[in-house]
């Protein structure tokens, strides 16, 4: 079956410009995660939603960074006032329920901020 | 808080080689243990996970893990390594329980370089 996809795979975009992100999980996954992936932080978690519940932000660097999921499937990674540092590739993955399932990428977006 | 160490920025190995690739874990509670493998300009593909039960797990490709839980590793192994395995691996950890395992916590990767 068709796994997680995103787009656009790349993306530039000048310092202070906004940038949406889409990810598209994976049909049946109710649980969805943001993940950005640079040099010098390696991976690291963003935002989790699962179901109808309030998402996990604890992950989100700064109020720049927002994210929605509408209608339990489709999620928007909406960064704001870029700033060279957002450069980084952005990961999404889904998986369903609980915590032993097992997250499946999506092959990512790579941002570059100019 | 979960934590994640590989040790080693890099394994170089030779074709037909047995592969080991290290990763040790902290957690407060049980772990559930996962390898991933990314490709260049590819995402993470899954390879193995431990969640519970034999400490043994096989996985896709050929490799394997082991779940030791006395010295809180979970290293990746082949036995037979190939030119293809070439990749950057990732070893991940999340909690059972309490809002830290609302995610998977990855080590800093491991390049692997098999040369034939």
């Amino acid at each position: 079956g068709a796994g997680v996809s995103q787009s656009p795979s790349n993306k530039v975009t000048e310092k202070g410009k906004d940038v949406e992100l889409r990810c598209d999980p994976i049909s049946g996954h109710t649980a969805l995660y943001w993940y950005r992936q640079s040099l010098g932080q390696g991976l690291e978690f963003l935002i989790y939603f699962q179901g109808n519940s309030a998402p996990d932000k604890s992950g989100l660097p700064s109020d720049r960074f927002s994210a929605e999921r509408t209608g339990g499937s489709v999620s928007t990674l909406t960064i704001q006032r870029t700033q060279q540092e957002d450069s980084a590739v952005y990961l999404c993955a889904s998986s369903l329920a609980r915590r032993t399932d097992t997250q499946y990428f999506g092959p990512g977006t790579r941002l570059t901020v100019l | 808080a979960q934590s994640v160490a590989q040790p080693e920025d890099q394994v170089n190995v030779a074709e037909g080689n047995p592969l080991t690739v290290k990763c040790t874990y902290s957690v407060s509670g049980n772990p559930y243990l996962f390898w991933y493998v990314q490709y260049p300009n590819r995402g993470l593909q899954f390879l193995l996970k431990y969640i519970t039960g034999d400490n043994l797990v096989k996985g896709s490709y050929g490799f394997e893990a082991e779940f030791n839980k006395s010295q809180t590793s979970f290293h990746l192994k082949k036995p037979s390594a190939l030119v293809s395995d070439s990749a950057l691996y990732f070893c991940a950890v999340r909690e059972l329980f309490n809002n830290a395992g609302n995610m998977l916590t990855f080590g800093g990767g491991t390049r692997l370089m098999v040369k034939p």
